[in-house]
């Protein structure tokens, strides 16, 4: 079982929709949750980060945090083309780069 | 603040070559990993250093090594390049590299033929 699933998609929906993005995980030591933007042909872009359980807004993004359930979430709303990327998950419970585990990414495409 | 920059951006070998792949990491930044990315396996982790010191190692056979600079600037390099090591390598680096998160370049393409 890997550590952290996520579904890779492809995800389509029309300009102005709320999209969501999940990841679920099975190591409980988890503490650190992010997540990247990934446009083509360029590096992962850090979105949002956060510690522990709950929620974290910026802007139009909102990342969820559930312990408990191990599982994750990235909202975006009023989805704008220019979000057409593949979004990565990523969680560590610390202590070294060795310890950070990626989802394989969600690609998503937003039609104007 | 500059982000980090990775360079080359493209490269093209053939087997049995070697590569050096460069990375400068945000200025500050003490913490840098490489990660091999392929549309199979999605982001693996090579290795980390931190001061100079390799700190953690993924699981990658002895080709791939790496090294610090007292400026925090690293390499990667990969010797007897083999067609399955075609991949976007991606460098990151972080202020500690275990609870700050990883703010990455845009990696060096390498094809091999």
């Amino acid at each position: 079982q890997k550590e952290v699933e996520q579904d890779p998609g492809p995800l389509s929906v029309p300009e102005g929709a709320i999209v969501s993005l999940n990841c679920t995980y099975s190591n409980s030591a988890f503490q650190y949750f992010m997540w990247y933007r990934q446009y083509s042909r360029k590096g992962p872009e850090l979105l949002m980060y956060t510690y522990s359980s709950g929620n974290k807004e910026d802007g139009r993004f909102t990342a969820q945090v559930d312990k408990s359930s191990k599982y994750i979430s990235l909202f975006i709303r009023d989805s704008q083309p220019s979000d057409s990327a593949t979004y990565l998950c990523a969680m560590s419970r610390g202590g070294g780069a060795n310890n950070l585990f990626f989802g394989t990414g969600t690609r998503l495409t937003v039609i104007p | 603040k500059a982000g980090v920059t990775q360079t080359p951006r493209y490269l093209i070998k053939t087997r049995g070559q070697q590569v050096t792949l460069s990375c400068s990491p945000i200025s500050g930044h003490r913490s840098v990993s490489w990660y091999q990315q392929t549309p199979g396996q999605g982001l693996q982790f090579l290795f980390e250093y931190f001061s100079e010191t390799q700190r953690n190692k993924g699981n990658f056979p002895g080709r791939f090594s790496g090294r610090q600079f007292s400026n925090s600037r690293s390499e990667m390099n990969v010797s007897t390049l083999e067609l399955g090591d075609s991949a976007l390598y991606l460098c990151a680096s972080s202020s500690t590299g275990s609870e700050q998160p990883q703010h990455f370049g845009d990696g060096t393409r390498l094809s091999i033929l």
